[in-house]
């Protein structure tokens, strides 16, 4: 079955910084690759998506490249806020992959003034 | 903020006891789906279901049922629970457009003792 690795799993910076998480895949059959943030005490939100016919998607401060040659996908946070503060969670998808995401483990993001 | 309400929000219970969590969404989604969410594992996937009577197995089901009598709810029961058994768990949905789950509840955090 697919494996998804996330690194790293904690990320200090400073406001107004960059934080870059990354994620790597094993089944070369995924082609749908959410990122989810999770506050403390509620549930993962999907925050951004990429699907594998694109190699970069961005929405405002946050952006998602995928390499599917190297199997990795990557979130870009820039000009980073206090209130990017959070868990983040990739995860990736199969087309008749028992109609399931893997999930990462996770990255706590903290975004120090 | 999507329409999906967890209930209970905490619980704590006894080794053997039978439990059931409900998950009641107001979007009308196809789709719902129970996760949970351990340390060092992030968000494993429970059950899921694709319509009213309509579900399968996870990739950590043994131990856990579900049921979907109406469109709006899917309850997940614990018939005996174990210590193992304690975490966060997370519903899901998505709406007719794909299967990826793109809306959590806020979870309920079961302990067994």
């Amino acid at each position: 079955g697919e494996n998804v690795e996330q690194h790293p799993s904690t990320l200090s910076v400073q406001e107004g910084d960059s934080a870059v998480i990354k994620c790597t895949y094993s089944d070369s059959a995924s082609n749908y690759f959410p990122w989810y943030k999770q506050e403390l005490g509620k549930g993962p939100q999907l925050i951004i998506d990429i699907r594998s016919n694109v190699g970069e998607k961005k929405d405002q401060r946050i952006a998602v490249t995928l390499n599917k040659t190297a199997k990795h996908f990557s979130l870009h946070i820039t000009e980073t806020q206090p209130e990017d503060s959070a868990v983040y969670f990739c995860a990736a998808w199969a087309t008749g992959g028992g109609n399931k995401l893997t999930f990462g483990t996770g990255t706590q993001l903290k975004v120090e003034l | 903020d999507a329409g999906i309400t967890q209930s209970p929000r905490h619980k704590v219970t006894e080794t053997g006891t039978p439990v059931t969590l409900r998950c009641h969404q107001t979007e009308n989604h196809r789709y719902m789906y129970w996760y949970r969410q351990d340390p060092g594992h992030g968000l494993r996937l429970i059950h899921y279901s694709y319509g009213v009577k309509d579900t399968d197995k996870g990739e950590v089901s043994d131990g856990y049922s579900v049921s979907r009598s109406k469109t709006e709810d899917f309850l997940l029961t614990l018939e005996s629970a174990t210590s193992s058994q304690t975490s966060v768990y997370f519903c899901a949905i998505s709406d007719t457009k794909g299967d990826q789950p793109q809306h959590f509840g806020d979870g309920t955090r079961l302990s067994i003792l």
